[in-house]
């Protein structure tokens, strides 16, 4: 099966707390995508990063890290020292058998995060 | 432009009514992607055009639903006979290489 799971449904932060948003994928391929994106209220779906499934070194913008771990299945979202403007539903995506098939992007259901000044 | 442009931002439509939404993508994208996002859930797939061909429309739920991109640019996504099950906002996303895809802020559609 292919699938995207965030068992975090929502999470309330106070402004300043670090915050971890979990993401764990299923595939039977070796090769992949990852994605992250962010969806503020006004609804456009906001791109984070990109990583293939050959790449598994941590990659850190700014207040954002990303930790991905294959012998876990797992693509985890960390933000640091949380702000207000961070609030909004964030999905962790999946394309299997990158150059098999594109544009097929299996997303998870979303984790809804809210900042508290 | 600058962004893919969805209009109209808001659709309400009585159930049985046809209703057709509009995508633009950023100039010179060659593939073009159509998504479903009920509410409370992420996006799923619809349909992909590479150019004016539909390569990919495995993820459309029914034959009420046609997508078309006939000069490579402008997409049209058209739902006939709409459905209280098809109320959900309809993404648009364009890209110019694989995987750095660009979304609109898309449609909400409401079927009353």
């Amino acid at each position: 099966a292919q699938k995207v799971t965030q068992a975090q449904t929502e999470i309330s932060v106070v402004e300043k707390e670090d915050v971890t948003l979990d993401c764990v994928y299923e595939t039977r391929d070796t090769t992949y995508y990852l994605f992250w994106y962010k969806q503020p209220p006004s609804g456009e779906l906001v791109f984070l990063i990109r990583r293939n499934s050959f790449d598994e070194q941590n990659e850190i913008s700014g207040r954002y890290s990303w930790n991905f771990q294959k012998s876990t299945s797992s693509f985890n979202f960390t933000i640091t020292a949380s702000q207000v403007v961070d609030s909004a539903v964030y999905f962790c995506a999946l394309i299997p058998n990158y150059g098999g098939s594109q544009g097929n992007l299996i997303f998870g259901k979303g984790t809804k995060l809210s900042v508290k000044p | 432009g600058a962004g893919v442009s969805q209009s109209p931002r808001y659709k309400v439509a009585k159930r049985g009514q046809d209703v057709a939404l509009r995508c633009d993508p950023i100039s010179g994208h060659v593939s073009l992607f159509w998504y479903q996002q009920a509410l409370g859930q992420g996006p799923e797939f619809l349909t992909y055009f590479q150019n004016e061909a539909q390569l990919d429309k495995s993820g459309l739920p029914s034959d009420r639903f046609f997508a078309e991109r006939p000069e490579g640019s402008v997409s049209t996504l058209k739902i006939q006979r709409t459905q209280q099950e098809d109320s959900a906002v309809y993404l648009c996303a364009s890209s110019l290489y694989s995987y750095g895809y660009t979304f609109g802020s898309g449609t909400r559609l409401t079927v009353v």
